[in-house]
């Protein structure tokens, strides 16, 4: 069965720190790839994607993912970041077999201190 | 405001009572999707339509659940006898019909079963 992981399930950063988030799926077929952000009490917004081309996608707010197709993996990276970045981010994929569902990862917290 | 709108925002039951929520996708949208989250776990797929047509449903959709979306554009859910283990958020999304599709979520209906 397909699986997304989330290995960090809680991270704690000063502010300016440099982030990477990891997400791995399990699967060998073509990919869909999705980044989600979480704000407290907010819904699910979308950071970034990844459907083809170049591996290396920016999405909002500075924040970048890498997909690396051999290591099965897709980590969310920002180079600095700001006590506004406190939320909770999830990774998803979604099979090329014609199903839409997304598959999440159980999420990251991310808490950036001043 | 032109996002995914669901409603109730809150809704606490007692068990064995039927609940029932609703979903008003983004104008256009032809694909919508129910999902449902537990604290501390990402989102988990239910079931997806595109347009009047349900294409997709989850192991997790028991006989209890059902949903609908008779005219192509909003959507419901019901519970019906519904059980402790029902209490969670649940997730409503919508897409384009289109193969790069981005799912773009609502605030969420959050259930507690008492």
């Amino acid at each position: 069965a397909q699986s997304v992981s989330q290995h960090n399930h809680h991270v704690i950063l000063s502010e300016a720190a440099s982030l990477e988030l990891g997400c791995n799926y399990s699967y060998g077929g073509t990919v869909n790839l999705f980044w989600y952000v979480q704000y407290p009490g907010q819904h699910l917004q979308l950071l970034l994607k990844y459907f083809s081309g170049d591996p290396l996608v920016k999405g909002i707010k500075g924040f970048e993912a890498e997909f690396i197709k051999s290591k099965f993996s897709f980590n969310l990276r920002k180079p600095s970041v700001q006590w506004s970045d406190t939320a909770e981010y999830f990774c998803a994929v979604i099979l090329d077999t014609g199903r839409r569902a997304l598959t999440f990862g159980s999420g990251t917290r991310l808490q950036v201190q001043p | 405001d032109t996002g995914v709108s669901q409603d109730p925002r809150h809704k606490i039951t007692k068990r064995g009572q039927n609940v029932t929520f609703r979903c008003d996708p983004i104008s256009e949208h032809n694909r919508l999707y129910w999902y449902r989250q537990t604290l501390g776990q990402g989102p988990e797929f239910l079931t997806y339509f595109q347009n009047e047509a349900q294409l997709e449903k989850s192991r997790l959709l028991s006989d209890r659940f059902s949903a609908e979306r008779p005219k192509g554009s909003f959507s419901t859910l019901e519970i019906q006898r519904t059980e402790q283990g029902d209490s969670a958020m649940y997730l409503c999304a919508s897409s384009p019909a289109v193969s790069t599709d981005t799912q773009y979520f609502g605030p969420g209906t959050r259930l507690t079963v008492l």
